[in-house]
């Protein structure tokens, strides 16, 4: 009965190959998010869709691609992966507060550990 | 400046005593605040959010709002040695749909 699942957990891979991680969450929640937390746990927010729609993308290199095939999915695809790329990836999903009203809580999946070689 | 300030610790207080965790921001326009524990190798965890003014008490945490100063808090009262980990600070800024900016996050040891 996980709420929000990632596969993979651990991704072991050299750089300039290409790779998905997956996020799937089952709590009726119409907005999921992908999270990137460095060496240091900064934990930033990268993209956030909303019912497939992509809502919020931050500064990130296009080398990343999100794709939402329905509000319950969120994947993320990485092109010709760097070193600098190495990082755990969190999967989040909320309920969608919309612009004015106030934030709403954001459920994280276990994680993602990426290692780029 | 740092959108969401917190200090990164470590914060050591003894087992039974009350931690105080600190957050600044900088955004007049942000309107709620998200407090999360994320434990070694974990994902983070809501403890609690707060909306308003003044204080919100939740079992042996209690968040702390006041808007005036940019400032949220999150007190942890009889701290048990399960309570270490890193607290992270979250704020949705008016406007910005579901995005939250997080700080840098706060460690926090209970020691026995």
């Amino acid at each position: 009965d996980t709420a929000v699942s990632q596969t993979p957990k651990y991704l072991v891979t050299q750089m300039g190959n290409d790779k998905s991680i997956k996020c799937e969450q089952n709590l009726g929640h119409d907005t999921m998010y992908w999270y990137k937390q460095d060496s240091k746990k900064f934990l930033k927010i990268m993209f956030s869709y909303n019912n497939k729609e992509l809502i919020i993308n931050e500064t990130v290199p296009n080398r990343f691609s999100p794709k939402s095939p329905d509000k319950a999915h969120l994947n993320l695809h990485i092109n010709s992966l760097e070193l600098g790329d190495s990082a755990v990836y969190f999967c989040a999903s909320s309920l969608f507060a919309g612009t004015t009203a106030l934030g709403e809580t954001q459920y994280f999946g276990p994680g993602t550990r990426l290692l780029v070689l | 400046q740092k959108e969401v300030e917190q200090n990164s610790g470590p914060l050591s207080v003894p087992e039974g005593a009350i931690a105080s965790l600190n957050c600044t921001y900088s955004d007049r326009g942000s309107q709620s605040f998200f407090w999360y524990r994320q434990y070694s190798g974990k994902s983070p965890e809501l403890i609690m959010f707060i909306y308003s003014n003044g204080d919100k008490e939740d079992g042996r945490f209690t968040a702390q709002l006041n808007k005036a100063s940019q400032y949220v808090s999150l007190l942890i009262r009889d701290s048990q040695p399960s309570d270490s980990a890193t607290y992270l600070c979250a704020v949705n800024i008016r406007g910005t749909a579901s995005k939250l900016t997080f700080g840098t996050g706060t460690r926090l040891q209970v020691t026995l």
